[in-house]
């Protein structure tokens, strides 16, 4: 199966800086990279995803960034606010395990948003 | 509709009742999951329905007994449960259950067990 390490498990930004969260797995055959964000209370809700064949995706302040040689991919968000306050997991999938074959979250980074 | 229904939201119960959750879909989804979430931990998996057919169990006790009576709808038996069976149910469904499909997650049943 699939193993997931994520860093950092917190991280504390200044309101405006940028964060970045990286997520390292095994499988090398792995072929989808998605983000899940986690408000407190909430559901966890996939903010954005790449897939193997591109090395980049941006959607506004978040951009996911792929690096499949040395299997790790990171979330990138710039001008950091308070809403972005959350847990944020990764879940690499698409090789020997994942979807109907179980899906595995990293352990998770909690973002701090500091005014 | 783009949501994953999940009732009760809260349920409190002994270690000798017989309760059950319920999680609902209509956006025409083929793959239905139910994860437990303890505090501050991701979710982990615990059954998978594809095509109303279970495909995953991962070796979860039996006093979970999770059942699928149609595509849109998905059961999760609760009996004989644990103090440290307490924690958030979340139920999601994804298009067909491939490992490459977003999944998409009702808000959760936060159960505690007495």
């Amino acid at each position: 199966g699939e193993n997931v390490e994520q860093h950092p498990s917190t991280l504390s930004v200044q309101e405006g800086d940028s964060a970045v969260i990286k997520c390292t797995y095994s499988d090398s055959a792995s072929n989808y990279f998605p983000w899940y964000k986690q408000e407190l209370g909430k559901r966890p809700q996939l903010i954005i995803d790449i897939r193997s064949n591109v090395g980049e995706k941006k959607d506004q302040r978040i951009a996911v960034t792929l690096n499949k040689t040395a299997k790790h991919f990171s979330l990138h968000i710039t001008e950091t606010q308070p809403e972005d306050s959350a847990v944020y997991f990764c879940a690499p999938s698409g090789g020997s395990g994942g979807g109907a074959d179980g899906l595995t979250f990293g352990k998770g980074t909690h973002l701090i948003i500091q005014p | 509709d783009t949501e994953v229904t999940q009732t009760p939201k809260h349920l409190v119960m002994g270690m000798t009742n017989k309760k059950s959750l319920k999680c609902e879909q209509h956006m025409g989804h083929r793959a239905m999951y139910w994860y437990k979430q303890k505090a501050k931990k991701p979710p982990e998996l615990m059954f998978v329905y594809s095509y109303e057919k279970l495909s995953i169990n991962e070796s979860v006790p039996s006093r979970f007994s999770p059942e699928c009576p149609n595509s849109s709808l998905l059961n999760l038996h609760l009996h004989a449960l644990q103090p440290e069976d307490s924690a958030l149910y979340l139920c999601a469904s994804s298009l067909t259950g491939r490992s490459n499909e977003k999944l998409f997650f009702g808000s959760g049943t936060q159960l505690s067990v007495l």
